[in-house]
């Protein structure tokens, strides 16, 4: 299948640090998806970036689609406490399925 | 994602012992998908079906069986030939014109 590989796959930051995780691709995306994922809970949805070189704000959080859309990034400014957890990226080569990939786990120190 | 309901919550099965896993949704979706999620991993596709009475094999569909006789409905059975089953079994679907998967709350299936 489809490789992908997130990055890190733990970080540990200071709350109000910066945190960013990646997502590579080895072959172009249709479109990416990022899903967070509390401890003992599902995955939620937070955004779709589709266009190449796209840029996307929700708050704190900052999304981008690589030029060549092989590879994402996620980028949270001053995490708080309540952006503990797993953020996954989602991975659609344009099948009927998303692949998603290892996941980053965040934990905050107070 | 507060269409989609899984039950039970967390399952108990004894070993050779088959076990059906149910995921209910009232979206209208079409396509619906169970995964895996093994302690500190990510998400392994298991089956997914885009339409009534179809469906495909994910990635480890190994040791699994599903059924979708109803659009609403999408049973996962883990059979006793799945030798390590204890893990963490996500339901999504997938529809309505968007591309975003919703997923039921899960359900935790621990082998004794």
């Amino acid at each position: 299948g489809q490789q992908v590989m997130q990055i890190p796959q733990y970080q540990h930051v200071q709350e109000g640090e910066d945190f960013t995780t990646y997502c590579n691709s080895s072959t172009t995306l249709s479109n990416i998806q990022w899903y967070k994922q509390r401890p003992g809970g599902h995955p939620v949805f937070l955004i779709q970036l589709v266009k190449s070189g796209e840029v996307k704000k929700q708050k704190r959080l900052t999304f981008q689609f690589g030029e060549a859309k092989k590879n994402s990034s996620l980028h949270i400014t001053a995490t708080q406490t309540t952006d503990v957890g797993t953020y996954f990226c989602s991975l659609d080569f344009g099948n009927e399925k998303l692949t998603f990939g290892t996941g980053t786990r965040l934990t905050i120190i107070p | 994602d507060g269409g989609i309901t899984q039950s039970p919550k967390y399952l108990f099965r004894k070993e050779g012992q088959n076990v059906t896993l149910s995921c209910e949704q009232n979206l209208n979706h079409d396509a619906m998908y169970w995964y895996r999620q093994d302690p500190g991993q990510g998400l392994r596709l298991i089956y997914y079906s885009q339409i009534v009475n179809d469906f495909q094999k994910g990635d480890i569909a190994e040791g699994y069986s599903v059924s979708r006789e109803k659009k609403e409905s999408f049973p996962l059975t883990v059979t006793s030939a799945q030798k390590n089953p204890t893990a963490f079994y996500l339901c999504a679907t997938r529809g309505g014109g968007g591309e975003t998967q919703y997923f039921g709350p899960g359900t935790r299936l621990l082998v004794l």
